[in-house]
């Protein structure tokens, strides 16, 4: 298996516009999870998915972050409008079991100008 | 709200010197408890620990967890230079956890020549 994969590696954008995040898990995994990664901040945890249905998204900053999973194998971060301080490392993982190891994957380095 | 610290925050030892590495954590419905390490890439899976006093071994590292005090450690011995990274240590809960993993802030070790 080729592991989790995101696109795209790297985002410059400007203020203001849309930005999308892809990831597709590991065949298999039942669950999916969207984080973001800051020095400040570390690591935290956006979103969740078990069976493509979002399970809790208290970590979603606010209304202009959304995510969606439409199937098994893709599931997309939406940011709009993006602002300076979205920027950040975004990873995705995916875990067979609840609790259990969390399969990373290269994360999105997004700067947003 | 489960949460998870991490101890020291950072650390600066030399080749050869062994250094140990602190997690305390509170959750609710303990399931698991994992380390990962993270150079400048994704978290890479280490150990995950479910039951109390059994040691996790590979090559030069260790873990042990301690389900009594809510702690573990992570223990490496021969430090080299390739041991420098971010060290997370990370919890599965059930409850209003379940499913996900709440991660600690992380321990920077540096290990110089």
């Amino acid at each position: 298996d080729a592991g989790v994969i995101q696109s795209p590696r790297h985002e410059v954008t400007e203020m203001g516009q849309e930005v999308t995040l892809r990831c597709k898990p590991i065949s298999g995994h039942d669950y999916l999870f969207w984080y973001r990664q800051t020095m400040m901040r570390g690591l935290e945890l956006l979103i969740y998915f078990n069976n493509n249905v979002p399970i809790d998204d208290s970590g979603m900053p606010e209304d202009r972050f959304s995510a969606k999973m439409p199937n098994a194998s893709f599931s997309t971060l939406k940011i709009q409008p993006s602002e300076p301080r979205d920027s950040a490392v975004y990873f995705c993982a995916s875990s067979l079991v609840p609790g259990g190891e969390q399969f990373f994957g290269p994360g999105t380095r997004l700067t947003v100008l | 709200e489960d949460k998870v610290v991490q101890s020291p925050l950072s650390l600066v030892v030399h080749e050869g010197d062994t250094v140990t590495l602190n997690c305390s954590y509170e959750v609710t419905n303990f399931r698991s408890l994992l380390w990962y390490k993270q150079e400048k890439k994704a978290p890479t899976f280490l150990f995950m620990l479910t039951s109390s006093g059994i040691e996790k071994k590979s090559g030069r590292l260790s873990s042990i967890l301690d389900k009594k005090e809510l702690f573990s450690i992570l223990n490496i011995t021969a430090t080299q230079t390739g041991d420098s990274a971010v060290y997370l240590c990370a919890v599965g809960g059930g409850g209003t956890s379940y499913g996900k993993l709440t991660f600690g802030q992380g321990t920077i070790l540096t290990v110089h020549p």
